[in-house]
């Protein structure tokens, strides 16, 4: 089993709808969670981090569940540009760090 | 503000040479990670180094090292190339271990034929 697991997708909705990932991680020592998206041949950027309590920036919200191991996104009134490769992060920081991407879940937005 | 910056862009090596991947954090930042990332799947750490010492190393063979310079820059070597070396490096800053976002730099593309 896979430390973290994304549903790769594609996910194509059409645009304004809302969507949402889930990211399950296996070691219940995991200590920190981000959401990145990434771009065809670009590098990751962060989408946000994810907090205990649930955060939101925008139209994006992000959900941890410790009980069950796995961290949400949900993005509400899709744009096109939204269009991307969306990676869970997982770090599993004690006395050293052991960082952990899932494998990412494509999302495509149609008009 | 400049992010992080990597170089080179690009490199084409062959099997068996060694290779030195650059990378220039975030001013301000002290941490520095080194990732591979293979076409279809996400970014698999290698290393991570906070003031010049290694804070976190991932399953990848003793061919892979890394050092953090005292102005926090950073060097990957990889030596005797495999075909299956061939990914994007990519370098993440940030200003420290554990909670702290990262911020990637464009990465490396590298190549062994």
């Amino acid at each position: 089993r896979k430390e973290v697991e994304q549903d790769p997708g594609p996910f194509n909705v059409p645009e304004g709808a809302t969507v949402a990932f889930n990211c399950t991680y296996s070691n219940s020592a995991s200590q920190s969670f981000f959401w990145y998206r990434q771009d065809c041949r670009k590098e990751p950027k962060l989408l946000m981090s994810v907090y205990s309590s649930g955060n939101e920036d925008g139209r994006f919200t992000a959900q941890l569940n410790r009980a069950s191991q796995y961290i949400s996104l949900l993005i509400r009134d899709s744009k096109l540009s939204d269009s991307a490769t969306y990676l869970c992060v997982v770090n599993m920081y004690s006395s050293a760090s052991k960082i952990i991407f899932g494998s990412g879940t494509r999302l495509s937005i149609r008009p | 503000d400049a992010g992080v910056t990597q170089s080179p862009t690009h490199l084409i090596k062959t099997r068996g040479q060694h290779v030195t991947l650059r990378c220039s954090p975030i001013s301000g930042h002290k941490s520095v990670s080194w990732y591979q990332q293979v076409l279809g799947q996400g970014p698999q750490f290698i290393f991570q180094y906070y003031e010049k010492e290694e804070r976190g190393r991932g399953n990848f063979p003793d061919r892979f090292s890394a050092r953090q310079f005292p102005n926090y820059s950073s060097e990957l070597n990889v030596n005797a190339l495999l075909l299956g070396d061939s990914a994007l490096y990519l370098c993440a800053s940030s200003l420290g271990v554990g909670a702290y976002e990262q911020y990637f730099g464009p990465g490396t593309r590298l190549t062994v034929t």
